[in-house]
């Protein structure tokens, strides 16, 4: 079965510190991952993907095959990373996302 | 330019009664989909349209939800004899095409039913 797993609901840091917010999928077969980040009362908007093997606002995460997981990593949080974040995996056929529960970050002061 | 747009933000309705949600997405997107969102959970996947075909409704929970999008563009999902299960955030999210692009997502619809 196809399923997204992020196993935190709640992450506190402290601001400065590394942050990994976990995720780990199934899916037989080629997965399109995506991280999604929603804000305090704004819309959910991507963060980044794994084909474009970006870095967005510090934030990067590797697609492992092997472990099945798209881990999100920031060496050195800052208090605006506070928000929800949800892991999604986008189906071959039709492009649909299913979520993650979602992490919700809290960086502290 | 615009974003994608929901109307409205906020419903509350008696249990029993027909609403009918709005999805104005990014003009010129050819993909639209819908998801549910109930509390502490993720979105959850509940119907995709490519232009005006409804091409997967796998995710709709029953015969009481439809939806439509008779030019291609807006979108209405109707929930008929509401339940109070039915209480949950609706978003909508649109695409440039049926591909791996970002999907562009909506304020939601929170629907409270009494």
């Amino acid at each position: 079965a196809q399923r997204v797993t992020q196993p935190e609901k709640l992450l506190s840091v402290f601001k400065g510190a590394p942050v990994e917010l976990k995720c780990n999928y199934s899916y037989s077969g080629s997965p399109e991952l995506f991280w999604y980040v929603q804000y305090s009362r704004q819309r959910l908007q991507l963060l980044l993907r794994h084909i474009s093997r970006e870095s967005i606002k510090g934030f990067t995460a590797d697609l492992n095959k092997g472990e099945t997981s798209f881990h999100l990593k920031k060496p050195f949080a800052q208090e605006e990373d506070s928000a929800m974040y949800y892991c999604a995996l986008s189906d071959s056929g039709t492009y649909k996302y299913i979520f993650g529960t979602g992490t919700r970050l809290k960086v502290l002061a | 330019g615009a974003g994608v747009s929901q109307s409205p933000r906020y419903k509350v309705t008696k249990r029993g009664q027909d609403v009918a949600l709005r999805c104005d997405p990014i003009s010129g997107h050819v993909s639209l989909y819908w998801y549910r969102q109930a509390l502490g959970q993720g979105p959850e996947f509940l119907t995709y349209f490519n232009y005006e075909a409804q091409q997967d409704k796998s995710g709709l929970p029953n015969d009481r939800f439809s939806a439509e999008r008779p030019e291609g563009s807006i979108s209405t999902l109707t929930i008929q004899r509401t339940e109070q299960r039915d209480s949950a955030m609706y978003r909508c999210a649109s695409s440039p095409e049926s591909s791996y692009n970002e999907q562009f997502f909506g304020p939601g619809t929170r629907l409270t039913v009494l």
